[in-house]
């Protein structure tokens, strides 16, 4: 199946500073990826889609200053958390999906593996 | 709103069967999901279900009732790697963005030797 990675897999920071994390499609194009959060013991909430060459869609309550969403080629989404406090402190996951490979039947997103944001 | 329930944990013996329910309640629906998630991973994906019926795949199995608003997840021949969080997933349809999904919170299965 497709691949998605994530950079950083995890990281800590102070408060009030900005972190920015990379999601990649490897070995596929995705003109669309998908942000979600997760708390502990919680489910993935969708936080925006990410479209390539244009701007984001956020998810009402998301506040889009904050979570700044860069989709600027087809295998590069980029997520940053401006001003972080440690409310933000999550599990953030992005998804592609395939749409070539799935013979465009749309079944199937493939997650990165995470990025586990800390604030202190 | 968007409701969907599962239960939160289920404990099952090694080499038994069990079975995960999901009910839904949304607008739009467009396909029912399922995902294994271990702590600290990102979801993989199990199954896909889009019609009424039953999809197998290997010791996996996934049920819908789009009348009833309901799914399961079956697990056959537990293995003890199989102790993770299962969650249910239905795609909504909605113009522009037709792979809107919304999550359940998932299932924590513990498999017991």
């Amino acid at each position: 199946g497709a691949v998605v990675s994530q950079h950083p897999s995890r990281v800590i920071c102070k408060s009030g500073t900005s972190v920015k994390i990379e999601c990649r499609s490897l070995d596929f194009q995705a003109t669309t990826m998908f942000w979600y959060r997760q708390f502990p013991k919680q489910s993935l909430m969708l936080m925006a889609t990410s479209n390539e060459g244009s701007k984001a869609t956020y998810e009402q309550g998301v506040e889009k200053d904050k979570f700044l969403i860069n989709h600027a080629s087809l295998t590069l989404s980029t997520l940053t958390v401006t001003s972080a406090h440690p409310e933000d402190s999550s599990f953030y996951i992005c998804s592609a999906r395939d749409w070539v490979s799935s013979g465009g039947l749309d079944n199937e997103q493939f997650f990165g593996p995470g990025t586990r944001l800390t604030v202190l | 709103g968007q409701n969907i329930d599962q239960p939160t944990e289920m404990t099952a013996t090694e080499g038994a069967i069990v079975q995960i329910n999901c009910t839904y309640q949304t607008s739009g629906f467009n396909g029912l999901f399922w995902y294994q998630q271990h702590a600290g991973e990102a979801p993989t994906f199990l199954s896909y279900n889009v019609l009424d019926g039953l999809e197998e795949k290997g010791r996996f199995s996934s049920f819908l009732s789009r009348s009833k608003g309901y799914s399961y997840l079956l697990l056959k021949e537990l293995q003890m790697k199989d102790s993770a969080s299962y969650l249910c997933a239905v795609r909504l349809y909605r113009p522009g963005n037709n792979n809107d999904m919304r999550f359940g919170a998932g299932t924590r299965l513990t498999v017991k030797p």
